[in-house]
C-alpha cells in the first residue's frame, strides 16, 4: 500500500484564490510527522510546512495551512491568496517516529496559478 | 548559511563510465537520505544513511549503484558502469534524527548519460 497518496497530478487557480492539494497517509504508527514540500521548475525542493500527529492545532505558515484530519488520514495544504510565484510542484512526505525515521513522499501535484 | 551542498550541479557521463555525486549534510545533521527524479516525476527513494552506517537501502538498484556516508567527509552516491537509464536529478536531503525536523534538500545533481 502506499504510504503517502497525492490523487491530483494538476491543479489550476485563478491569482488570489485560495487552493487546496490533497494528501492522505496511511500507517499504523502512532507517531509520525507530515510534511509539504515546493518544487519550482528551477528544481530545488523547499519546505514548506509540518504537522505532527499529535499536533491538536492545524499547521499555518503565513499564507500555507495544513488541514489535518487525523482520523480520516488526511494532510491537505491550503494555499490561500496564489501569487504567480506558486506556480510548482507539491509534495507531500511521512515521516514515521518509531519506523526508522524514513521519509515517504507523494508523487506530487503540479499546481498553475492563473494570471 | 551552510545548507545541504551537492556536487557537482550537472554531470555529464558516457555510457560505460562511473558518475560520482558528492552531499555535504547540512552542519549538526547526521542522517542522510538519496533520492532519484525522473523528468515529470515525483521523488523516489534510494538508500538513507547515518554515519559509516546503511540504514535503509531498499530503494537501490541491486547492481551497479552503492552509497556511502564515511566519518568523514561527504556522502557519496557512486554509479558505476552508467546506462541512458541512469539519466535524471539525484537529491540528497539532510535531517536530524528528530521526529519533527524536516529534511533538507540539496540542489540536486543532474546527470546526463550520452
Amino acid at each position: 500500500a502506499q504510504k503517502i497518496t497525492q490523487t491530483q497530478p494538476g491543479m489550476f487557480v485563478q491569482e488570489k484564490e485560495a487552493v487546496t492539494l490533497d494528501c492522505t497517509y496511511d500507517t499504523s504508527d502512532p507517531s509520525y510527522g507530515l510534511f509539504w514540500y515546493k518544487q519550482p521548475s528551477s528544481g530545488e525542493m523547499i519546505f514548506l510546512i509540518y504537522q505532527g500527529s499529535y499536533d491538536q492545532q492545524n499547521a499555518t505558515e503565513g499564507r500555507y495551512s495544513l488541514n489535518f484530519q487525523k482520523a480520516r488520514k488526511s494532510a491537505n495544504l491550503v494555499i490561500s491568496a496564489s501569487q504567480l510565484g506558486d506556480s510548482a510542484m507539491y509534495f507531500c512526505a511521512m515521516r514515521e517516529v518509531n519506523t526508522g525515521n524514513q521519509f515517504y513522499f507523494g508523487t506530487g501535484t503540479s499546481l498553475t496559478v492563473i494570471p | 548559511n551552510a545548507g545541504v551542498m551537492q556536487n557537482p550541479r550537472h554531470l555529464v557521463r558516457r555510457r560505460g563510465q562511473e558518475a560520482r555525486l558528492r552531499c555535504s549534510p547540512m552542519k549538526g545533521h547526521s542522517h542522510v537520505y538519496w533520492y532519484r527524479q525522473l523528468p515529470e516525476e515525483g521523488l523516489k527513494f534510494m538508500v538513507y544513511l547515518q554515519k559509516e552506517n546503511i540504514i535503509d537501502e531498499s530503494g537501490m538498484p541491486k547492481e551497479r549503484f552503492s552509497a556511502e556516508f564515511p566519518k568523514e567527509g561527504p556522502s557519496i552516491l557512486r554509479i558505476q558502469q552508467v546506462v541512458r537509464g541512469d539519466s535524471a536529478a539525484y537529491f540528497c536531503a539532510s535531517s536530524q534524527g528528530i521526529s519533527n525536523q524536516p529534511q533538507h534538500f540539496g540542489d540536486g545533481t543532474r546527470l546526463s548519460i550520452l
